[in-house]
């Protein structure tokens, strides 16, 4: 079964301050794909950013861009110019390719405050 | 274009009794996931709809069902609710696969008392 952990409950980031979410994940696929998601307080799950394992090159989506270390199974998120609406919980999924029949596993969440 | 509904946003049930929750996905999608998220276990997946077939299911007991009508529109039932039920319940719509992006709705949240 694949896990994912993220190690950071809370975290803290000024305005216009960049910062930098962490993610591991345990799995003995090859082929899957990572996600971001942020839910703010008003609940709605929201993507932010996804990868694909089999591209080496590193998703980017304007301030959000991600550090994807497939050998380290790391995949951890950076916000940069940080925003007061980029308070939210953070949630990192996986999803292993199994055809048609794929479901998310999240993380247990980071919790982002953003502050002035 | 629309995005994920799902009604009613809340509601409150007593244990014993059952309920049904409803979303309607975005226009064109066909698959239909459901989530449910809970301070304690997080978010886990509970089942996965495409063509009125369930075609993947989490580790969850009988009493969580669902189904998907020919308009993709896709219900789930919890029978026997219990307190450990009360959640939000999050439904997701993608085109045709969850491996494509997964669009999610605002979430029923569910008390049981």
């Amino acid at each position: 079964a694949q896990t994912v952990t993220q190690s950071q409950p809370e975290m803290s980031v000024q305005e216009a301050e960049t910062v930098t979410l962490s993610c591991t994940y345990d799995t003995s696929e090859s082929n899957y794909y990572l996600f971001w998601y942020k839910q703010p307080p008003s609940r709605q799950m929201i993507l932010v950013i996804r990868q694909e394992a089999y591209k080496q090159q590193n998703a980017t989506e304007n301030r959000f861009s991600v550090n994807f270390q497939k050998a380290a199974k790391s995949f951890s998120l950076k916000i940069s110019d940080s925003q007061l609406g980029d308070t939210a919980m953070y949630f990192c999924a996986f999803m292993r390719v199994t055809g048609t029949a794929s479901k998310l596993t999240f993380g247990t969440g980071t919790r982002l405050q953003v502050t002035l | 274009k629309a995005g994920v509904t799902q009604t009613p946003r809340y509601l409150i049930k007593t244990r014993g009794q059952q309920v049904t929750l409803s979303c309607s996905p975005i226009s064109g999608h066909r698959s239909v996931s459901w989530y449910q998220q809970t301070p304690g276990q997080g978010l886990q997946f509970l089942f996965e709809y495409f063509s009125e077939t369930q075609r993947n299911k989490g580790n969850f007991p009988g009493r969580f069902s669902g189904r998907q009508f020919s308009n993709s529109r896709s219900e789930m039932n919890v029978s026997t609710l219990e307190l450990g039920d009360s959640a939000l319940y999050l439904c997701a719509s993608s085109l045709t696969s969850p491996v494509e992006t997964q669009y999610f709705g605002p979430g029923t949240r569910l008390l049981v008392l």
